[in-house]
């Protein structure tokens, strides 16, 4: 079964200093997305950034960069240069499909960024 | 402006009555879906259509009832056979091939 394990529930950063905020993976599949996505306190969920299993190249958005370890089975998200708004949770999450449907997404259980001035 | 609209923002609900979440997208999406969050969770699939007229169950569909009658619409009825519904629930919408999902505000539920 298919599974995102996100380890750190909470994480504190200084701002303007960058962070970077754990994810491991679990598939038996080739093929598959992975996503970032941030929910502010208001509940919506922004997409961030995607990383396709067969991109050779770590995505980057941004300030936001997916550091994609396809051996490891990581893919970690870096947020440089912090700004008090990036406080929110941050949700780490897969699709069974590389370039297929991808609002089909078994999610991590996220972690807590805060930001301090 | 193109999106994604969930009615409503709050919603309280007797036990033992069905009640009826709104999801409306005008991005001309062909996928929508349906998720669960629950406090200090990630989120978790109720149900998915890719096409008018046709859906799909996801991980947690027990106790819940979708339809998609049309390409804008996709309702989803929470029914008294859902044992714990108190959560906040997830519309979201995707073009079927190679793209993100966006998603709506929520609604949360409250069961008292």
């Amino acid at each position: 079964a298919q599974k995102i394990t996100q380890t750190q529930p909470g994480m504190f950063v200084q701002e303007k200093e960058a962070v970077t905020l754990d994810c491991t993976y679990d598939t038996s599949d080739q093929s598959y997305g992975l996503f970032w996505y941030k929910q502010p306190s208001s509940g919506e969920m922004i997409f961030l950034i995607y990383q396709g299993s067969y991109d050779e190249q770590n995505a980057t958005e941004g300030r936001y960069s997916l550091n994609f370890q396809k051996a490891r089975k990581s893919a970690n998200l870096v947020i440089s240069a912090s700004q008090l708004g990036d406080s929110a949770m941050y949700f780490c999450a897969m699709s069974p499909n590389y370039g297929g449907s991808q609002g089909n997404l078994i999610f991590g259980k996220g972690t807590k960024l805060s930001v301090k001035p | 402006d193109g999106g994604i609209t969930q009615s409503p923002k709050y919603l309280f609900r007797k036990e033992g009555q069905n009640v009826t979440l709104s999801c409306e997208q005008n991005l001309n999406h062909d996928a929508m879906y349906w998720y669960r969050q629950d406090p200090g969770q990630g989120l978790r699939l109720i149900y998915y259509s890719q096409i008018v007229n046709d859906f799909q169950k996801g991980d947690i569909a027990e106790g819940y009832s979708v339809s998609r009658e049309k390409k804008e619409s996709f309702p989803l009825t929470v029914t008294s056979a859902q044992k714990n519904p108190t959560a906040f629930y997830l519309c979201a919408s995707s073009y079927v091939r190679g793209s993100e999902a966006f998603f709506g505000q929520g609604t949360r539920l409250t069961v008292v």
